[in-house]
């Protein structure tokens, strides 16, 4: 089993749309949970993180966790041409600063 | 300010020759980690150092493989008797402790001939 599971996609959406993605972990201990994106030939950059149960909301982007499920989530609202990337879920593990990348789901927006 | 940088951008090497990446981090980040990413994959995990602690050496993929981070700043990792299978996009980031958000350099496209 590998330790931060994400499905490879890809995942197309209409433009104006919610895109949904997704994403499991091993590691019960885990604290830290963050998505990037990522555009094609360009590193990954920062979108969400997440620490606690539920919710966090920042602008048209929404991160879910569930700890008790090992899961975590990213909705993209109002889903735009721009949005379309890479998502790399990041998982960083118990008492240290090792984070663990899924191998990410490919996202396309159509116009 | 400034960001992550790496050196070189691109490295064109030939089979068994020996390769060193730099990477500069983000003034005062105390972490630093390297990742391998191949084409179409996600990110590999190598290496990481924090502060003064001993690196976490886990991810590395064999001995042909090490890193060092001098003074707590500037990091190379280097590659010996490189193979084909060591071509990919090496990045480097750094991240301080609170938060912990992980910034990217642009990464060193290897590709071993």
């Amino acid at each position: 089993q590998k330790e931060v599971e994400q499905n490879s996609g890809p995942l197309s959406v209409p433009e104006g749309a919610i895109a949904s993605l997704n994403c499991t972990y091993s590691d019960r201990g885990s604290q830290s949970f963050f998505w990037y994106r990522q555009y094609s030939g360009k590193s990954p950059e920062l979108i969400m993180s997440i620490y606690s149960n539920g919710d966090k909301e920042d602008g048209r982007f929404t991160a879910q966790l569930n700890k008790a499920s090992q899961y975590v989530s990213l909705l993209i609202r109002d889903s735009q041409p721009s949005d379309s990337a890479t998502y790399l879920c990041a998982v960083k593990s118990t008492g240290g600063f090792k984070t663990i990348f899924g191998a990410g789901t490919r996202l396309f927006v159509k116009a | 300010g400034a960001g992550v940088s790496q050196s070189p951008s691109n490295k064109v090497t030939e089979k068994g020759k020996d390769v060193e990446l730099r990477c500069d981090p983000i003034s005062g980040h105390t972490a630093l980690y390297w990742y391998r990413q191949s084409l179409g994959q996600g990110l590999e995990f190598l290496i990481y150092f924090q502060g003064n602690s001993a690196p976490d050496k886990s991810g590395l993929p064999s001995d042909r493989f090490s890193a060092e981070r001098t003074g707590g700043s500037v990091s190379t990792l280097t590659i010996q008797r490189t193979q084909q299978e060591d071509s990919a996009v090496y990045l480097c980031a750094s991240s301080s402790y609170d938060p912990d958000t992980q910034y990217f350099g642009p990464g060193t496209r290897l590709t071993v001939l």
